[in-house]
């Protein structure tokens, strides 16, 4: 199991970014996902969390409006994409699969995470 | 729901054994709360599920318990790799929830 960030960069405040995911080990049409971020120095937030098939998405109340969470079973693809982004999404961003046993109650396995710095 | 976890560090020796509190707001069900292990500059590793479940290939070193709003991680007889932070989180609406962590150093 691999999930592989990336998209991270330094953007402007009230810029927007989208950040990508890429999976393999597992059959990524079958997993819920979530994004979860840790700004430096500090702890672990719950971003979002999209169903198996895209169709049910769940946000935090701080990013609600902001970030949109999307997927290309196609193409075992993750995506978050960020606008009106601030200083306080700041953070690492990693992606990780819901789980264990198809439960999107935990995150079973993680990638290792893409840097968000805003900044002017 | 807010999960308060203590202490915020633990300082022990190699083979001592660390007790870690996580204290739920309200009732939390016991299937919902999981515990994570993160090793500086690493990704959170999931340690237990379902509030007593070892993840897969976890040391049997580390034990879960707990219901309610009361959860406590054990780790018997501590390992060098050991030292870490440690995350409580529960699912609830549809979320994830973290507490603040606990430091374990040496």
């Amino acid at each position: 199991v691999q999930l592989v960030e990336s998209g991270g960069g330094v953007v402007q405040p009230g810029r927007s970014l989208r950040l990508s995911c890429e999976v393999s080990g597992f059959s990524f049409s079958g997993y819920a996902l979530h994004w979860v971020r840790q700004a430096p120095g500090g702890g672990l937030e719950w971003v979002a969390l999209i169903s198996y098939d895209g169709t049910t998405t769940n946000y935090a109340d701080s990013v609600k409006g902001r970030f949109t969470i999307s997927r290309d079973n196609s193409k075992d693809t993750l995506f978050l994409d960020m606008n009106s982004l601030t200083s306080e999404d700041t953070a690492v961003y990693f992606c990780a699969r819901a789980g264990p046993l198809l439960s999107p109650t935990a995150a079973d396995y993680w990638g290792q995470g893409t840097l968000v710095t805003v900044s002017s | 729901i807010v999960l308060t976890q203590s202490p915020g560090t633990l300082s022990l020796s190699p083979g001592e054994r660390a007790t870690l509190s996580c204290r739920a707001s309200q009732s939390v069900s016991s299937r919902y709360l999981a515990w994570y292990q993160q090793k500086r500059g690493q990704a959170p590793r999931l340690l237990i599920y379902g509030a007593s479940t070892r993840a897969t290939g976890i040391p049997d070193r580390f034990s879960g318990s707990g219901s309610e709003t009361d959860f406590t991680l054990t780790i018997t007889r501590l390992e060098p790799e050991d030292f870490a932070v440690y995350y409580c989180q529960q699912f609830g609406n549809s979320r994830l929830t973290f507490g603040g962590g606990t430091k374990v150093e040496i």
